[in-house]
């Protein structure tokens, strides 16, 4: 059973809009959530991070929000860029399971038309 | 700096046949691990390590086996290739203990193809 979903498997948005990616967990064990992102040909790069104990962490242009109660995150981009066109990878962290491998979602894929 | 590299980057084998694959890290990182992606499924563990001379089973470990005789290698052996393991092959590595915020370190992948 799938423990983290990204049930849109793609986005399209406009250069200069908000790009909204979002993902949906079951296990509340989950202490780290991240996001990833992938061109094609290339290995997932890290993105974003965010603690299961906080509900928001900014970095530039993204910025990750976790609602708990919901178990939902969700990753905004604003404003997007042409580049930021790729695959995008919701994972989560299981504190008390394997140690330190993370559960990936099926990805979501943003492209940003100019 | 390096960081994580995979070889070879593209193989095709024939059903049957084995090969090795190689990931190299030169973060001096505890942990690797060993992910393929296949379309619509996203990365999919198959393998960990969690220090030099330790293996673990993953999600999908069925048809591979690895080995971490030194800390910066981790090898995935495939022993009688077949057509589902055809697929992309990620390495990864991270660091251990508190420092892990899960974050992993991936590799280029490496591209197999089974006939």
């Amino acid at each position: 059973d799938q423990q983290v979903k990204q049930n849109s498997p793609s986005l399209s948005v406009q250069e200069g809009r908000i790009s909204i990616l979002n993902c949906d967990y079951t296990n509340s064990m989950f202490d780290y959530f991240l996001w990833y992102k992938k061109y094609p040909a290339e290995g997932p790069t890290f993105l974003i991070s965010i603690s299961s104990i906080k509900d928001k962490n900014e970095d530039g242009r993204f910025t990750v929000f976790l609602n708990k109660s919901a178990k939902h995150l969700s990753l905004h981009i604003v404003p997007s860029q042409p580049g930021d066109s790729a695959v995008y990878f919701c994972a989560a962290r299981n504190y008390g399971g394997s140690q330190g491998n993370l559960i990936f979602g099926k990805g979501t894929k943003l492209s940003v038309k100019p | 700096n390096a960081g994580v590299t995979q070889t070879p980057k593209f193989r095709v084998l024939k059903t049957g046949q084995s090969m090795t694959l190689l990931c190299a890290q030169d973060m001096n990182h505890e942990y690797m691990y060993w992910y393929r992606q296949d379309p619509g499924m996203g990365l999919r563990l198959i393998h960990y390590s969690v220090g030099e001379g330790t293996t673990a089973k993953g999600e999908v470990p069925d048809g591979y086996n690895v080995s971490r005789l030194k800390k910066q290698n981790f090898l995935l052996g495939l022993e009688s290739a077949a057509p589902s393991q055809t697929s992309v092959y990620f390495c990864a590595s991270s660091l251990a203990g508190t420092a892990n915020t899960g974050e992993l370190f991936f590799g280029e992948g490496s591209r197999l193809t089974v006939l």
